[in-house]
């Protein structure tokens, strides 16, 4: 089993949508989780770090559920600029790993 | 965010030559430095974690005698791909974490991938 499961997509969605992803992950001992962001042939970028209470940044909104082992990601009032892959990262209780996702494609149309 | 330099961005090889990808990191000390291999349509499969000043721990799988990692200084890791061939063709990313930076010092911060294509 993977260490952290996402569906691929691809979400087509029009602007101005909310648009939600989750993710599943399999070690209850993971420490930290976070969404990246990453553009075609391009390097990972951090969208925002996931806590349990829940963190806002803007239109983005991430949830943490340790109980049921899955993290989500919420994009409100979808740009053009927000189509991406979304990748899904939990960090080992050791701290050193971070284990991807295989992400999420996103694409908003005009 | 901490500034992580990888370099070449795209490399053009033939097989059986070696090829060096230097990651550094610009602004802080990465005493931990992680390489990773992306395929098209896949996800990011960690090959190594770079350790400064001792050997690198590589995954399950990778070979450590074709994909040789220095990590010589607490700023600069390097990822040797000897005798390349062509499935090694692939999208080779570094990162790093800057275990000063508090509450951030779990996040990684990727360099911006080479691209290395043998022929």
């Amino acid at each position: 089993r993977k260490e952290v499961e996402q569906d691929p997509g691809p979400f087509n969605v029009p602007e101005g949508a909310t648009v939600a992803f989750n993710c599943t992950y399999s070690n209850s001992a993971s420490q930290s989780f976070f969404w990246y962001r990453q553009d075609c042939r391009k390097e990972p970028k951090l969208l925002m770090s996931v806590y349990s209470s829940g963190n806002e940044d803007g239109r983005f909104t991430a949830q943490l559920n340790r109980a049921s082992q899955y993290i989500s990601l919420l994009i409100r009032d979808s740009k053009l600029s927000d189509s991406a892959t979304y990748l899904c990262v939990a960090q080992s209780n050791t701290g050193n790993q971070f284990y991807f996702g295989t992400g999420t494609s996103l694409t908003v149309i005009p | 965010g901490a500034v992580v330099s990888q370099h070449p961005s795209r490399v053009i090889c033939k097989s059986g030559t070696s090829v060096k990808i230097e990651c550094r990191s610009l602004d802080f000390q990465a005493t931990t430095m992680f390489w990773y291999r992306q395929f098209p349509k896949q996800s990011l499969m960690l090959m190594a974690t770079s350790n400064e000043g001792s050997k690198a721990t590589y995954e399950q799988g990778v070979e450590k005698d074709k994909f040789l990692i220095n990590h010589a200084s607490l700023t600069l890791s390097t990822l040797t791909v000897t005798s390349a061939h062509p499935e090694d063709s692939s999208f080779y990313i570094c990162s790093a974490r800057d275990p000063l930076a508090g509450i951030a010092k779990n996040i990684q911060y990727f360099g911006a991938g080479t691209r290395l294509s043998v022929l």
